[in-house]
């Protein structure tokens, strides 16, 4: 069972709509990310954050809006999608890599899966 | 930069005949590699790591994989493949440098097929 949780599994929005992604983990990991899958494909990053702060924007349009209101919550504010933003939105925690006993291998939540209309 | 590069899209296999999914990788300096595997409809789940040390590295559910540098290769390995080891595999690397942390360059994946 994974132990970062997300919410909602699915979600079906209209390109007008404002919805929010939810991500929480309770492993004590100071870095959470936001991956977008395609089917079959890699996950692409889009955010990362450490310590609270936003330390990696992978050039995300403006209509995906991160958010991380401590340190076990992240969420992924969502305006005026397109349908080709329709994918797997993965959370990810680790660590901070700070030695060779602690690389930061990320722990995946279970997605959820966007439909753009 | 960093590449990794699975050059099969699927590997099909027999019930208890060896599995083995292939990764070559590029990366400035010492590479911190790791293996994770997607069921579907699911999440990716971590299987192993190569840091530094030994280059035979065990992993979860009876993976292994080895680090082989002068071929800059990480090959995952399993001796008895399961009908349940039927899954996407990633690849992944980063570069062991600070300024290198948090982005895990992925391969494009490699579907296992394990039949009966």
């Amino acid at each position: 069972d994974t132990e970062v949780t997300q919410t909602p599994k699915h979600l079906v929005m209209g390109m007008t709509n404002k919805k929010s992604l939810k991500c929480e983990q309770h492993m004590g990991h100071r870095a959470m990310y936001w991956y977008k899958q395609k089917a079959k494909k890699p996950p692409e990053l889009m955010f990362v954050y450490s310590y609270e702060k936003l330390s990696i924007n992978e050039s995300v349009p403006s209509r995906f809006s991160p958010e991380c209101p401590n340190s076990s919550l992240l969420n992924l504010h969502l305006h005026a999608l397109q349908p080709e933003d329709s994918a797997l939105y993965l959370c990810a925690s680790s660590r901070i890599p700070d030695s060779y006993a602690n690389t930061g291998e990320l722990f995946f939540g279970e997605g959820s899966r966007l439909t753009v209309l | 930069a960093q590449s990794v590069a699975q050059p099969e899209d699927q590997v099909n296999v027999a019930e208890g005949n060896p599995l083995t999914v292939k990764c070559t990788y590029s990366v400035s300096g010492n590479p911190y590699l790791f293996w994770y595997v997607q069921y579907p409809n699911r999440g990716l789940q971590f299987l192993l790591k190569y840091i530094t040390g030994d280059n035979l590295v065990k992993g979860s559910y009876g993976f292994e994989a080895e680090f082989n540098k002068s071929q800059t290769s990480f090959h995952l390995k399993k001796p008895s493949a399961l009908v349940s080891d039927s899954a996407l595999y990633f690849c992944a690397v980063t570069g062991g440098t600070t300024d290198s942390w948090g982005k895990l360059q992925f391969g494009a994946g490699t579907q296992v097929v394990v039949t009966p």
